[in-house]
């Protein structure tokens, strides 16, 4: 089956430590998306990539940093500069043209102890 | 910066009634979608409408756009309790590809 794997669901982070986030597709899509959505609230953009290789900071990408040097996978790291990453961490793909659906992943719920 | 605002940012119903979500947006679009969030998952999504249309259906769903007001609208008919979720606008603006959300409804639909 087709689809965009996220993984881990949950993910406890101490301070001062840097997390990986995973996101991996089989779709084919071009481009791929991190969102991060806080208790009650819309989805703010941190990167976006939209080929291999290449990526562009987002509306809330200070702390956070991506690579993309697959097509499948575009992993997120949130550093220890991110001073609150508590938070629903959602990665979401494209495919290149304009005009289709995002098909989303089922999200890493990440919380700092 | 969050593209859409939506309203009402709650709602809640009985069921068999229709509900209606509104979503504003600032710049110019090529698309504007309308996702669903089930609590705590992922979002799926719902319905898509280009710029140059004015009204879209799909089964139980009526989206309708207008670019002079740079809003749109999700009807959900008849609805159920599954219909029970948070409701997202997106919109596709002109430049690089990437979707900007609003703050999102929540639908409560009462049995």
């Amino acid at each position: 089956d087709g689809g965009i794997t996220q993984s881990p669901k949950y993910l406890f982070r101490k301070e001062g430590q840097n997390v990986t986030l995973s996101c991996e597709q089989n779709l084919n899509h071009d481009a791929m998306y991190w969102y991060r959505q806080d208790p009650g609230q819309g989805l703010r953009l941190i990167y976006y990539s939209q080929i291999v290789n290449d990526f562009q900071k987002g509306d809330i990408a200070e702390g956070y940093s991506v690579s993309r040097e697959k097509k499948e996978s575009f992993p997120l790291t949130v550093t220890s500069a991110q001073k609150n990453p508590t938070a629903f961490y959602l990665c979401a793909s494209l495919p290149g043209q304009r005009g289709t659906e995002a098909f989303f992943g089922q999200g890493t719920r990440l919380t700092v102890v | 910066s969050q593209q859409g605002e939506e309203d009402p940012q709650a709602l809640s119903i009985q069921e068999g009634e229709n509900a209606t979500m509104n979503c504003s947006y600032k710049t110019s679009i090529n698309n504007l979608q309308w996702y669903r969030q089930n609590s705590g998952r992922g979002l799926v999504h719902l319905i898509l409408i280009r710029s140059n249309e004015r009204e879209k259906h799909s089964g139980r769903l009526r989206v309708t756009l207008d670019t002079s007001k740079k809003s749109s609208s999700l009807l959900i008919t008849a609805s159920r309790a599954a219909d029970t979720a948070s409701y997202f606008c997106a919109t596709d603006g002109q430049g690089a590809q990437k979707l900007v959300f609003g703050q999102g409804t929540r639908l409560t639909i009462n049995p």
